[in-house]
């Protein structure tokens, strides 16, 4: 089946550092791919996506690149701040516009100033 | 900007309690989904629903859960008898028809 993998955390960083967090993925077809943060208290959040090989994402100077060739959507950020502190997602869809979510176990970041 | 938002928060049940966990997704969409987060691992799948009826249902949905949307607005997951391992966060997802779902803060449930 269809399944999703990141790095394994939790992440800690130093304000101003860069951030990369990996992300693989196995799927029949072509998914969707996102990632979706969740900050303290508070439901998941669309951070980024990508429908198509070599789509980039972006949002609030996070970026990802659907690359299908290594089948990986890594997160990137050039220089992380505190207020980013959170846990990130990865995750891919397939067929329908109605499909499910597959998701990755998730990597707790924490931000020191 | 409208949010899913799910009810309550936090629940505390007994063992072989029936609990409803309440969500009200975003009012134009058309397609609802549950998942669920057991403690350290991952956000899974337990079913969606569109047109009044089950589009879609894991290994995880057995006859234990349901779903209903009772009125126009409402959306809710029922487990007939709780089980210890059972205890998880619960999320609600709404989408208008397009791959991006959208969630609610989750309802923690603790089976005691």
């Amino acid at each position: 089946g269809n399944s999703v993998t990141q790095m394994e955390g939790p992440v800690t960083l130093s304000e101003e550092a860069f951030l990369t967090i990996n992300c693989t993925y196995t799927a029949t077809g072509y998914p969707s791919l996102f990632w979706y943060v969740q900050y303290p208290g508070e439901g998941l959040q669309l951070l980024l996506k990508a429908t198509k090989a070599d789509d980039k994402g972006s949002n609030k100077g996070f970026e990802a690149t659907y690359r299908k060739e290594t089948t990986s959507f890594h997160l990137e950020k050039g220089s992380v701040q505190v207020s980013d502190s959170a846990v990130y997602f990865c995750a891919l869809s397939m067929g329908t516009s109605y499909g499910k979510l597959t998701f990755g176990q998730g990597t707790i970041l924490t931000v020191h100033p | 900007e409208p949010e899913v938002t799910q009810t309550p928060s936090h629940q505390v049940t007994q063992m072989g309690q029936e609990v409803i966990l309440r969500c009200v997704p975003i009012s134009n969409h058309l397609y609802f989904y549950w998942y669920r987060q057991i403690l350290g691992q991952k956000v899974e799948f337990l079913v969606s629903f569109y047109n009044n009826e089950i589009s879609e249902k894991s290994e995880i949905f057995d006859d234990q859960f349901s779903v209903e949307r009772p009125d126009g607005s409402n959306f809710t997951l029922k487990i007939r008898s709780t089980k210890l391992e059972d205890s998880a966060m619960y999320f609600c997802a709404s989408t208008p028809g397009g791959r991006t779902q959208y969630f609610g803060p989750g309802t923690r449930l603790l089976v005691l």
